[in-house]
């Protein structure tokens, strides 16, 4: 299996643009999680599903983050619009219930 | 409240020193997992051990070790003869049957001078 695929590696953006972010899970995983990652908060879970299903989004910021996941592998993170207080690194990552999480090599945000 | 604290946030050490990274977790379901990963300057998170709570037998695998203490809610890392290698970003993490979602800590960034 090529592991948690995420796209795009780097996105830079304008202020005021929407941004989607797009992450492949392993085939046979049944939960999938996004994080992001800033050096002030850490590595904060966003939101994650199970079987397609959101089952937690408390740690979605505001409603200016959404995420869907319309089949068991293909999830998206949108931020419409972007703020620079949004630049970060964000994480998918996927994993059956009792198991560890495996992580997608992440999507680098800057927005200007 | 279910939560990891990693209470120290940078170490620094000279290579071949012993070096033990803490993790101390909270958590009222009595089924729950703990992790270790690394996170290396490339940025990348790297899983390097499970354990669950019914698990407590420690673990090593070449220069790493695990204590696990459900005593004291602890899941300690130790790396022996520490290496330049060994330098990165390490999250202690949680996850609790009654959510099944994964909480990390704030990381502990451990240096390895030569």
């Amino acid at each position: 299996d090529a592991g948690v695929i995420q796209s795009p590696r780097h996105e830079v953006t304008e202020m005021g643009q929407e941004v989607t972010l797009r992450c492949k899970p392993i085939s046979g995983h049944d939960y999938l999680f996004w994080y992001r990652q800033t050096m002030m908060r850490g590595l904060e879970l966003l939101i994650y599903f199970n079987n397609n299903v959101p089952i937690d989004d408390s740690g979605m910021p505001e409603d200016r983050f959404s995420a869907k996941m319309p089949n068991a592998s293909f999830s998206t993170l949108k931020i419409q619009p972007s703020e620079p207080r949004d630049s970060a690194v964000y994480f998918c990552a996927s994993s059956l219930w009792d198991t560890e999480a495996f992580f997608g090599q992440g999507t680098r945000l800057t927005v200007v | 409240a279910q939560k990891v604290t990693q209470a120290q946030t940078e170490i620094s050490v000279v290579e071949k020193e012993d070096v033990t990274l803490d993790c101390v977790y909270e958590t009222r379901d009595t089924t729950y997992y703990l992790f270790w990963y690394k996170q290396p300057p490339s940025g990348e998170l790297v899983f390097l051990i499970r354990r669950n709570s019914f698990d407590e037998q420690n673990e090593i695998s070449g220069r790493y070790s695990w204590n696990f203490q459900k005593s004291t809610s602890s899941f300690n890392f130790t790396i022996t003869a520490s290496q330049v290698v060994d330098s990165a970003v390490y999250f202690c993490a949680l996850r609790y049957s009654s959510a099944s979602k994964i909480i990390f800590g704030s990381g502990t960034r451990l240096s390895i001078r030569p």
